[in-house]
């Protein structure tokens, strides 16, 4: 089975702090992405990387980047976070672009 | 441009049928995943239809009319540990073949 591990389940940080969310696949994907997920909102793509050191912006990156530095890893970092970046964070990953993606358990973030 | 449209919320009662719609409108269509999502956990893969007609799956079977940019996911026997939310994805084509999700739908299986 995939697993998609997230270094936090609940995180709370104040305004202004860098921010640093790990997520780490077992399965040998080539692709994974950031999510961010708000009521009313769903489900919205931030970044995306197809290979290691490979990134490409999804729909909100603003606010956001990424590193991803070994195959199985790829952190989502708040430069400076604001309230607005309250959210719940989901990583996944898929074998091919466009095929099913293996999600994390998610990470709560509160900015207060 | 990327639109896709679910209902927010459905009930249905235990062990009925349920169908769950979703609409979308795609500069470029390449496929549409379905996944559910229980309250306070990750999304899981239910199905991908790639083209049209029903695709069955046990007590799942998924939609597809790419003509009329429809999909729908019906639940049948309907059990509690149904209830969760439903979310539609449209992966597009050309280019990373991105994949982008839809509100999702609520549904609340009632006894």
């Amino acid at each position: 089975d995939v697993k998609v591990t997230q270094s936090s389940r609940y995180l709370v940080k104040r305004t202004g702090e860098k921010v640093f969310l790990e997520c780490v696949q077992d399965m040998d994907h080539e692709n994974m992405f950031w999510y961010r997920q708000d009521p009313g909102l769903g489900l919205r793509l931030i970044y995306f990387s197809y290979d290691v050191k490979m990134k490409e912006k999804g729909d909100i990156p603003e606010g956001y980047s990424v590193s991803r530095e070994k195959k199985e890893r790829f952190s989502l970092i708040l430069e400076s976070a604001s309230t607005n970046q309250t959210s719940m964070y989901l990583c996944a990953s898929s074998l091919d672009l466009g095929n099913e993606q293996y999600f994390g358990p998610g990470t709560r973030l509160t900015v207060t | 441009g990327q639109n896709i449209d679910q209902p927010t919320e459905m009930t249905a009662t235990e062990g009925a049928i349920v169908q769950i719609n979703c609409t979308y409108q795609t500069s470029g269509f390449n496929g549409l995943f379905w996944y559910q999502q229980h309250a306070g956990e990750a999304p899981t893969f239910l199905s991908y239809n790639v083209l049209d007609g029903l695709e069955e799956k046990g007590r799942f079977s998924s939609f597809l009319s790419r003509s009329k940019g429809y999909s729908y996911l019906l639940l049948k026997e309907l059990q509690m540990k149904d209830s969760a939310s439903y979310l539609c994805a449209v992966r597009r084509s050309g280019g990373y073949q991105k994949v982008t999700f839809g509100i999702g739908t609520k549904l609340q299986v009632i006894p």
